[in-house]
């Protein structure tokens, strides 16, 4: 079935440096991909998101460019602040569970100043 | 401004105790989910509904149950059959565009603890 798979934590760095959060995917069909954020004791918020091969999501200085010959959705960052501490977690579409989402088991981030 | 209110923030349960965790939204959602968030784990699906009076189990159903009766709500109960209720509970919406990919939106969570 379809699964996601997004490389192991904690992921601990310091401030302004650059960021690269390793996301995998294997889906029939033709998924759109997501990248959520998880704040201390919040919800997820969407993050970004791409819906066809080649595709690039930004937000907040955020990127992740939807890579169909690698299987891949990898969230980067050029320079990460403190307030960008928090879990990070890659999703694809479902096609077989109508519109649910498949997560990855999410990537902790720690900048420290 | 709309969203998914999720209540209680914290909730406590006794052994072979029913408990329901309330999920309301109104942002005219037709989809509604519950998952479940265990540490390292990442979210797993609970149920899901994509139309009033209808609902699908999704990966770990057993000693959960739901119920849509309306659009704005769509109500998780964990029962006592679920031996290992203590976890983070996230409610999620969206449409049911699938061509359009729509996002699902988040609750705020319940966090879930076993007396």
């Amino acid at each position: 079935g379809d699964s996601v798979t997004q490389m192991e934590g904690p992921v601990t760095l310091s401030e302004e440096a650059f960021l690269t959060i390793n996301c995998t995917y294997t889906a029939t069909g033709y998924p759109s991909l997501f990248w959520y954020v998880q704040y201390p004791g919040e919800g997820l918020q969407l993050l970004l998101k791409a819906t066809k091969a080649d595709d690039k999501g930004s937000n907040k200085g955020f990127e992740a460019t939807y890579r169909k010959e690698t299987t891949s959705f990898h969230l980067e960052k050029g320079s990460v602040q403190v307030s960008d501490s928090a879990v990070y977690f890659c999703a694809l579409s479902a096609e077989q569970a109508g519109t649910a989402l498949i997560f990855g088991k999410g990537t902790t981030l720690s900048v420290s100043s | 401004d709309g969203g998914i209110t999720q209540s209680p923030k914290y909730l406590f349960r006794k052994e072979g105790q029913n408990v329901t965790l309330s999920c309301e939204q109104n942002l005219n959602h037709d989809a509604m989910y519950w998952y479940r968030q265990d540490p390292g784990q990442g979210l797993r699906l609970i149920y899901y509904s994509q139309i009033v009076n209808d609902f699908q189990k999704g990966d770990i159903a057993e000693g959960y149950s739901v119920s849509r009766e309306k659009k704005e709500s769509f109500p998780l109960t964990v029962t006592s059959a679920q031996k290992n209720p203590t976890a983070f509970y996230l409610c999620a919406s969206s449409t049911t565009e699938v061509w359009s990919n729509q996002p699902q939106h988040f609750g705020d969570g319940t966090r879930l603890s076993i007396l």
